[in-house]
This record gives structure tokens, C-alpha cells and sequence, in this order.
């Protein structure tokens, strides 16, 4: 268990639709990443946040937004859904950022 | 740009016997390189990382990886293998400017009994 804890564990939904997902980093951690893993695509960095603030940003969509909370837990929200949106998505934290990656065990989003 | 590369899909290895897992990296300055392992439906477990110092480095599990600047290679090794070993494994190579990870397409490991 790397202390990283991510909810829900499946989520299944229409296209159109918008869901939120939720990752509680390690305690101590103000770093956390938001990576998508897909068939196609392979395991791609979505955003990080540090302490609250946006620090990097990769291959995220437009439709697709993040937001890091005083309780420095995060949440990723994707909008509009299409049926490529489908994948696993993970959340990561470090203490600070150079160090170490842990992961969760990530969100299963099917999009039907 | 950094990049690291898995060149085989699956590698295949009776229990018992050494396995390797092969990674290749491209970067611009220092490589700060990373192996992490994925069960089935499970996320993602870090093994082990180089960031500088021996080139023979040990992790979880029984692990380690091999830093090889000349040729620019991080494999993975463990001297002998065990059914449980078998998983997806992933190379990446951290970004210096944004310290985001870079992962490779993975290399599925099957250990048979």
C-alpha cells in the first residue's frame, strides 16, 4: 500500500457526461501528478499541483481540469466524455516534487 | 526531449532463472531514471531509482538495475525469478524542468513454474 488513495475505484458512464475524480495523497505530500494510462497511448502525464498552485501541464485536454485543495488532496474533472476517454487514471505524490513518485491504485473509467 | 524506451513487449523466463528486463533512455542532461512494476489491476509499485552515486542499484523485491552511461541502458535484473515476479514493468526517466515521469510502453515479464 503506497498511501496514495483514489476514488471511486470503476466508474462507468455515458459520452456527454462529466465525472470527478479524487486522489488523497500521502500524508505529508504536497506534490501530486495526474497520469492516464491507455491501450494506445500508453502511460501519459496528464498535471501536476504543488501546495495548490498548477506546476506542469502535459497532455491534458482542454476538457479536462484538476484543482489541488487546502487538505492538498486533488481531484480531476473531465468533461464532455468520448469514448477515448476511457482508461486508467492515476494520481501520484512526492513530497515535494524531485523526489519519488507513489501511486495509487487508480480510476477505471469506462465511457460508454 | 527525454524519452526512455522498452525495446521487447514480453520477456519470457523460467522460475528460477535470471531475468532481464531491458530500458534504454535519451536525455539531455543528468538521467534520473526509475523502474516500477504494475500487478493486474493494481497501480503502479516503484522498485527502485538512480539519481547518481553506484551504478549497480538494489530496490524491493530481490530488484536492482544497472546504470550504464556508455550506452545509455538501465535494465532491470533479478538472479532468479520467481512466478510472482510476473507483471508489467515500466522504465521511466524524470523530467528535470517539470519532474514529471516519462514512462516507457512497458514490458510484460512471464515467469513460468
Amino acid at each position: 500500500d503506497s498511501g496514495v488513495t483514489q476514488t471511486p475505484k470503476h466508474l462507468i458512464t455515458a459520452t456527454g457526461q462529466r465525472v470527478t475524480l479524487r486522489c488523497s495523497p500521502r500524508s505529508g505530500d504536497l506534490s501530486v501528478y495526474w497520469y492516464q494510462q491507455s491501450l494506445d497511448q500508453g502511460l501519459q502525464f496528464l498535471i501536476q499541483y504543488y501546495n495548490g498552485e498548477e506546476r506542469a501541464k502535459g497532455n491534458i485536454l482542454e476538457r479536462f481540469s484538476a484543482q489541488q485543495f487546502p487538505d492538498l488532496h486533488s481531484e480531476l474533472n473531465l468533461s464532455s466524455l468520448e469514448l477515448g476517454d476511457s482508461a486508467l487514471y492515476f494520481c501520484a505524490s512526492s513530497p515535494e516534487g524531485r523526489e519519488t513518485q507513489y501511486f495509487g491504485p487508480g480510476t477505471r473509467l469506462l465511457v460508454l | 526531449a527525454q524519452s526512455v524506451a522498452q525495446p521487447e513487449d514480453q520477456v519470457n523466463v523460467a522460475e528460477g532463472n535470471p531475468l532481464t528486463v531491458k530500458c534504454t533512455y535519451s536525455v539531455s542532461g543528468n538521467p534520473y531514471l526509475f523502474w516500477y512494476v504494475q500487478y493486474p489491476n493494481r497501480g503502479l509499485q516503484f522498485l527502485l531509482k538512480y539519481i547518481t552515486g553506484d551504478n549497480l542499484v538494489k530496490g524491493s523485491y530481490g530488484f536492482e538495475a544497472e546504470f550504464n552511461k556508455s550506452q545509455t541502458s538501465f535494465h532491470l535484473k533479478k538472479p532468479s525469478a520467481l512466478v510472482s515476479d510476473s507483471a508489467l514493468y515500466f522504465c521511466a526517466v524524470r523530467d528535470d524542468s517539470s519532474y514529471k515521469l516519462i514512462f516507457g510502453s512497458g514490458t510484460r515479464l512471464l515467469v513460468r513454474p
